[in-house]
């Protein structure tokens, strides 16, 4: 059974930095494209970065390009988000979430499945 | 405001059909494959519909998509309680070398 599970979530002060990680088990990690995607309180999905399955490759939102850095570690099977200069509007729920088909970041097959997802509250 | 539209809610009664409608442009929706996600309250998004149409094993075929132009529809017949979620379109957009999604379509089933 596929399984993502997030961690590192919590409270921290503006402009301050937290680590997100994303567990996987029960695929190939290196083999498929991986996603964090966040939901502010009550808000929408927002897609935030992507990385293809070998790491070489990375997208970011405009929202957050130059402020988080994301990348994997395919001999741990995990995936990171790296956050600085965290500001209020980064205040969400964050998702990662795996490529249903492919290593590369692309629309086929779409993001499935998601983990759980986890808090991130940004505030003095 | 989310690149993709999408109506902010529908609703209809039990058993009947209801379909929600995702807009886009030719970078986005026009040349790239369109999914849909449900969200359950209090829950994580679950992929429904991928490549426009296709349904994942586990889903019913109440649920359909479909993708003509720049716009793409998601259908579901046979309106039961349980399927009163949030509903988002997504898709790559090539010019923006960004994935984007629909601001979501709350629907509620009277």
């Amino acid at each position: 059974e596929v399984q993502l599970l997030e961690s590192g979530g919590g409270l921290v002060q503006p402009g301050g930095s937290l680590r997100l990680s994303c567990a996987a088990s029960g695929f190939t990690f290196s083999n498929f494209a991986m996603y964090w995607v966040r939901q502010a309180p009550g808000k929408g999905l927002e897609w935030v970065s992507a990385i293809s399955g070998s790491g070489r490759s990375t997208y970011y939102a405009d929202s957050v390009k130059g402020r988080f850095t994301i990348s994997r570690d395919n001999a741990k099977n995990t995936l990171y988000l790296q956050m600085n200069s965290l500001r209020g509007d980064d205040t969400a729920v964050y998702y990662c979430a795996k490529s249903a088909i492919a290593a590369a970041v692309m629309a086929a097959g779409g993001l499935d499945p998601w983990g759980q997802g986890t808090l991130v509250t940004v505030s003095s | 405001q989310s690149v993709l539209t999408q109506p902010p809610s529908v609703s209809a009664t039990p058993g009947q059909k209801v379909t929600i409608s995702c807009s886009g442009t030719s970078s986005n929706v026009g040349i790239n494959f369109v999914s849909w996600y449900q969200q359950l309250p209090g829950s994580a998004p679950t992929l429904l519909i991928y490549d426009n149409n296709k349904r994942p094993s586990g889903i019913p075929d109440r649920f359909s998509g479909s993708k003509s132009g720049t716009s793409a529809t998601l259908g579901i017949t046979g309106l039961q309680t349980g399927d009163e979620a949030d509903y988002y379109c997504a898709t790559w957009d090539s010019s923006l070398s960004a994935w984007v999604f629909g601001g979501g379509t709350k629907l509620t089933v009277l």
